[in-house]
């Protein structure tokens, strides 16, 4: 089946404006992901949601980042009043369930770059 | 929370040759993953091993649970093996769900 997929592949912004990535889950996976990799670096968690629910928020930098999953499938990370260290490339995982035992698969990415 | 260590951070081979990656990790976890990041940016899994030997292909990887340590063996590299590659972990031993990842070992294979 479909593997996990990103859209926009590649945003430019200017500084201060609002931005909205779009993540398309593997279909049936109940848990979803969000993690940022800055150049150099490893992914690291944002915030990840059980179904509807967002079960783990605590990797999100600050209050102008925020994410939904209304209807328990596809996920938007919502950036608010970008700044220049917002850049980065934003990734999207999905697995079965919560729990840390099943294989996360991750889609392509964003790239955000703000200007 | 758990930390990741990986080494080496950089590594240049010659293409046919082999190699060793290593995942240490600071505390017990349920499940270790490897993937490697092609030159692309996809993250593509590799193994999800929280214990034992595993193969696939040219390449293969152990888990020592009880010493928090895994391997990542790659034999007869190829040029397409070039990325880097990541082991990551769970947070808080399996109960939080979230990765934890190293910063990667980054390979470059040369013809």
């Amino acid at each position: 089946g479909a593997g996990v997929s990103q859209t926009p592949s590649n945003k430019v912004t200017e500084k201060g404006k609002y931005v909205e990535l779009r993540c398309d889950p593997i279909s049936g996976h109940t848990a979803l992901y969000w993690y940022r990799q800055s150049l150099g670096q490893g992914p690291e968690f944002l915030i990840y949601f059980q179904g509807t629910g967002a079960a783990d928020d605590s990797g999100l930098p600050n209050d102008r980042f925020f994410a939904v999953r209304p209807e328990g499938s596809v996920s938007t990370l919502k950036i608010q009043r970008t700044e220049r260290g917002d850049s980065a490339v934003y990734l999207c995982a999905s697995s079965l369930r919560v729990g840390g035992t099943d294989t996360q698969y991750f889609g392509p990415g964003t790239r955000l770059t703000v200007l | 929370g758990i930390q990741v260590e990986q080494s080496p951070p950089d590594l240049i081979l010659q293409e046919g040759a082999n190699s060793t990656l290593r995942c240490n990790f600071s505390d017990s976890v349920n499940n270790l993953q490897w993937f490697h990041q092609n030159p692309w940016g996809q993250l593509i899994n590799l193994f999800y091993i929280p214990s034992g030997t595993k193969q696939n292909g040219r390449l293969s990887a152990t888990t020592v649970a009880t010493e928090r340590y895994s391997l990542l063996y790659i034999s007869s590299s190829q040029t397409t093996d070039s990325g880097v590659y990541f082991c990551a972990v769970p947070n808080y031993g399996g109960s939080q769900g979230n990765l934890i990842f190293g910063k990667g070992t980054k390979l470059s294979v040369k013809p």
